[in-house]
């Protein structure tokens, strides 16, 4: 059964600051690696996904890494800003029964203080 | 375009009783998933819809159900609800369920008392 840990649980920083996020999963045969932000009372949106075969992916300020062999994966925020106060939440895809199906970490928790 | 709608926003349940949420995904979009986010366990899987076949399941007790329609809408129902079914209850749809493009819904808050 695919376990997917987030660490740290909750995190607070400076504005300014660069920050790495974590996460780590038990089985390497996942077909893609996403993160995803949630604000309070929100859904989930979509920040970047990392297909199988890259190591890699970024998005303005946001950079994730992926080491499929290990099972871990970073997120990291350059130059962190208020607005990046949020739950940060990994998920692993993978296929069974047919389907792909996504399996979260319980998310890291980001407040960023101005 | 019109994200995925999920209504309503809030109910709230006495134990015992069952409870219908509705999910209506990105127009195209056939496949629509279930989550269930509750503090303790996070985001749970559910079930999957694509093209009114479900085509996998969580592990989750025979109460918890769905369907979904002609025209991609899904719902899920709790049958005689119990405490701990409290929880954000989250829809996502993807155009195929391929594992990636997903856009979720903000959910429906589900308290049982």
């Amino acid at each position: 059964k695919q376990e997917v840990t987030q660490i740290p649980a909750a995190l607070s920083v400076p504005e300014g600051e660069n920050l790495v996020l974590n996460c780590s999963f038990t089985d390497s045969a996942i077909y893609n690696l996403q993160w995803f932000r949630q604000d309070p009372g929100k859904g989930l949106t979509s920040l970047l996904l990392i297909q199988s075969s890259q190591r890699e992916q970024t998005s303005g300020r946001l950079n994730a890494s992926l080491d499929k062999s290990s099972g871990r994966s970073t997120l990291y925020i350059a130059a962190s800003q208020p607005g990046d106060s949020a739950t940060y939440l990994c998920a692993v895809a993978y296929s069974g029964a047919g389907s792909y199906q996504l399996t979260f970490g319980k998310g890291t928790k980001l407040s960023v203080i101005p | 375009k019109a994200g995925v709608t999920q209504t309503p926003r809030y109910l709230i349940k006495t134990r015992g009783q069952q409870v219908t949420l509705s999910c209506s995904p990105i127009s195209g979009h056939r496949s629509v998933s279930w989550y269930q986010q509750t503090p303790g366990q996070g985001l749970q899987f559910l079930f999957e819809y694509f093209s009114e076949t479900q085509r996998n399941k969580g592990n989750f007790p025979g109460r918890f159900s769905g369907r979904q329609f002609s025209n991609s809408r899904s719902e899920m129902n709790v049958s005689t609800l119990e405490l701990g079914d409290s929880a954000l209850y989250l829809c996502a749809s993807s155009l195929e369920a391929r594992g990636v493009g997903y856009t979720f819904g903000s959910g429906t808050r589900l308290t049982v008392v």
